[in-house]
This record gives C-alpha cells, structure tokens and sequence, in this order.
C-alpha cells in the first residue's frame, strides 16, 4: 500500500519559518491535505488540495507539491502552531485514505 | 452549526463487539462522504473507513471483515459496528466529513468531532 513519510519533528523559534516534508512516491500526481492537532484536540484541516487553505486558516499556513515531496510551511510561526502535523492523501490503487507518520513541531 | 459527536466508546472484551455513533448535525450525513478515523494512544492517524453518499463502503485492510460502517438516515447518524475486537484495536475512534466548498468537493476532511475512545482489554 501507499505510505507517506514525515520527519518525526521540526523545531523553530517564534517568528521563523517551519517547513514540514511528506514524502511518497510520485506525490506529486496526487492531492495533499494537510492537519494540524494539538495535543488533547480533534485534527484541524489547514490545507487541502495541495495549497488551498479552508476558511479561517490564517495565510500563515501554505503547501506545496511536486515529484516525490509535498510540503507544509508555516511562516511567522507563533506559539500557538505547535502541534502534530498529518499529511494525508487518497490512494486510489487500494480505495484507501493514507495518513503520514507524522510531524511534531516545537516553538523554542 | 455544523458539528459532530461521537459516542458509544468504552471496554470491549477481546473477540468482542462495540458500535460507536457519530450524531451530525447541520448537515446530512447521507448527502456527504462520512469517514472514520483511528488513533492509537501516543500513536498517529489511522483510516479506518469510509461511506459514499451512494452507499459504497471501503476498508482499512487491517478492519477488513471485521468492522461495518452504516448510517441511519432518519436519525442523521452515522455508525461504526466493530466486531472481533483486538487490543489492537484500541484507539480514540474520531468520525469525519469529507470537504465540499461551493465549488467542488475534494477527499480532505474537514469536519471532525471530538472522538471516543475504545479500549480493548480483558
């Protein structure tokens, strides 16, 4: 089945840029959704379909996809953004939701 | 308001059976791609399973024959019957909507409720 690869954590001070990387073979032929969760909380869809961000989703949040990499940033990041982040795709070969690994980011 | 709340969690007995709800609510669960989603205590996101607004079903392989979505129109609900529990079936158990904006519909999720969790244990 289709997996999904994301570094276990990222650590940025207040301010700066995060860059969180999904990794799948080919990603760049499909559509990337991105969520963020804090810890205790429901997943909080932030970007979906690539670079689309949903209503109420601060500019902050933005995606990118291309080849074998999707990618989250997050800039100006604030206190408030640390939480788990998810990428997460349709596979269309198994009719299956995949789910990254995972990401962590800490604001030092 | 657009909202979702699970519910139905708790102790299963290993080989056991539990049916978890998911209530929506300023929506229709049987116009909508209505999803459940798994997660393990410390551990990431899991699918578990989905079902179309025309009534198809898919499955994690790993609750293949074991789990079976189904929704109850007349109560706008959605449901999870889990059958054969394993301890590995332990998890917060979130139910989700899939993403349609005024233009289009994509296979993000963006409704999400609270989650409920299940554990599986003697």
């Amino acid at each position: 089945s289709y997996v999904l690869t994301q570094s276990p954590s990222v650590a940025v001070a207040p301010g700066q840029t995060a860059r969180i990387s999904c990794g799948g073979k080919n990603i760049g032929r499909k559509v990337v959704h991105w969520y963020q969760q804090r810890p205790g909380q429901a997943p909080v869809l932030v970007v979906n379909d690539d670079s689309d961000r949903p209503s109420g989703i601060p500019e902050r949040f933005s995606g990118s996809n291309s080849e074998d990499t999707a990618t989250l940033t997050i800039s100006r990041v604030e206190v408030g953004d640390e939480a788990d982040y998810y990428c997460q795709v349709w596979d269309t070969t198994s009719d299956s939701y995949v789910f990254g690994t995972g990401t962590k980011v800490t604001v030092l | 308001e657009v909202q979702i709340v699970e519910s139905g969690g708790g102790l299963g007995q290993p080989g056991g059976s539990l049916r978890l709800s998911c209530a929506a609510s300023g929506f229709f669960v049987n116009t909508n791609y209505m999803n459940w989603v798994r997660q393990a205590p410390g551990k990431g996101l899991e699918w578990v399973s989905v079902l179309y607004s025309v009534g198809t079903t898919y499955y994690a392989d790993s609750v293949k024959g074991r789990f079976t979505i189904s929704r109850d129109n007349s109560k706008n609900t959605l449901y999870l019957q889990m059958d054969g529990l394993r301890a590995e079936d332990t998890a917060v158990y979130y139910c989700a909507r899939r993403f349609c904006n005024t233009r289009t519909c994509s296979d993000a999720l963006d409704i999400w409720g609270q989650g409920t969790m299940v554990t599986v244990s003697s």
